[in-house]
């Protein structure tokens, strides 16, 4: 069965520092996407970044990038030069096209907190 | 602000009663998605449908429907609530059915009392 793990509960990260969140995943397919969100205090999901499974190259959005290992079923996030207004939970996502049906399943999410 | 719109906001009802939640897609998309989020949980998807038709179906209870209407908007309706379905609900749209890139609602808030 598709699982999607994100093994820190919680993390801390002092202003303009990097952090990095760790989320692994397990699946029989080889097309795929992952997703990372971010879910500030207001509860609004806003989508981080996104990885196509197909594409070896990591994805990068501004101070967001992710370190994809797709052998060992690893999609990890680094947050560079953090923010206050990066304290959030952050969801580690994955969709896939399978049994002819598509599968959207969401990791239970690590919640951040950058230290001023 | 996604472009997606969901209705009511905050809803708060008895258990065994019966709810509808809205939602209204982005302009242009086809697709949309429903998911559950209990306290301090991750999401949980429970269906999708695309340009009226149903396309995907997650963990999503019997006592659960959705349809979407020729306008593209889509309804949530749950029924004979129980206290565990107190939730964040979430709608999310996306031009095609593949869903690359799905965007969010604010969620509507559930508390059955």
């Amino acid at each position: 069965a598709q699982t999607v793990t994100q093994s820190q509960p919680e993390m801390s990260v002092q202003e303009a520092e990097t952090v990095t969140l760790s989320c692994t995943y397990d699946t029989s397919e080889n097309n795929y996407y992952l997703f990372w969100y971010k879910q500030p205090p207001s509860r609004q999901m806003i989508l981080v970044i996104r990885q196509e499974a197909y594409k070896q190259q990591n994805a990068t959005e501004n101070r967001f990038s992710v370190n994809f290992q797709k052998a060992a079923k690893s999609f990890s996030l680094k947050i560079s030069d953090s923010q206050l207004g990066d304290t959030a939970m952050y969801f580690c996502a994955f969709m896939e096209y399978t049994s002819g049906t598509y599968k959207y399943i969401f990791g239970t999410g690590t919640r951040l907190k950058v230290l001023a | 602000d996604s472009g997606v719109t969901q209705t009511p906001k905050h809803l708060i009802t008895a258990t065994g009663q019966r709810v509808t939640l809205r939602c209204s897609p982005r302009s242009g998309d086809l697709s949309v998605y429903w998911y559950q989020q209990s306290l301090d949980q991750g999401l949980q998807f429970l269906i999708q449908y695309y340009n009226g038709e149903e396309r995907a179906k997650g963990n999503i209870l019997e006592r659960f429907s959705a349809q979407q209407f020729p306008d593209l908007h889509s309804e949530l309706n749950l029924s004979s609530l129980e206290l565990g379905d107190s939730a964040l609900y979430f709608c999310a749209s996306s031009v095609e059915v593949s869903a690359e890139t799905q965007y969010f609602g604010p969620g509507t808030r559930l508390l059955v009392l």
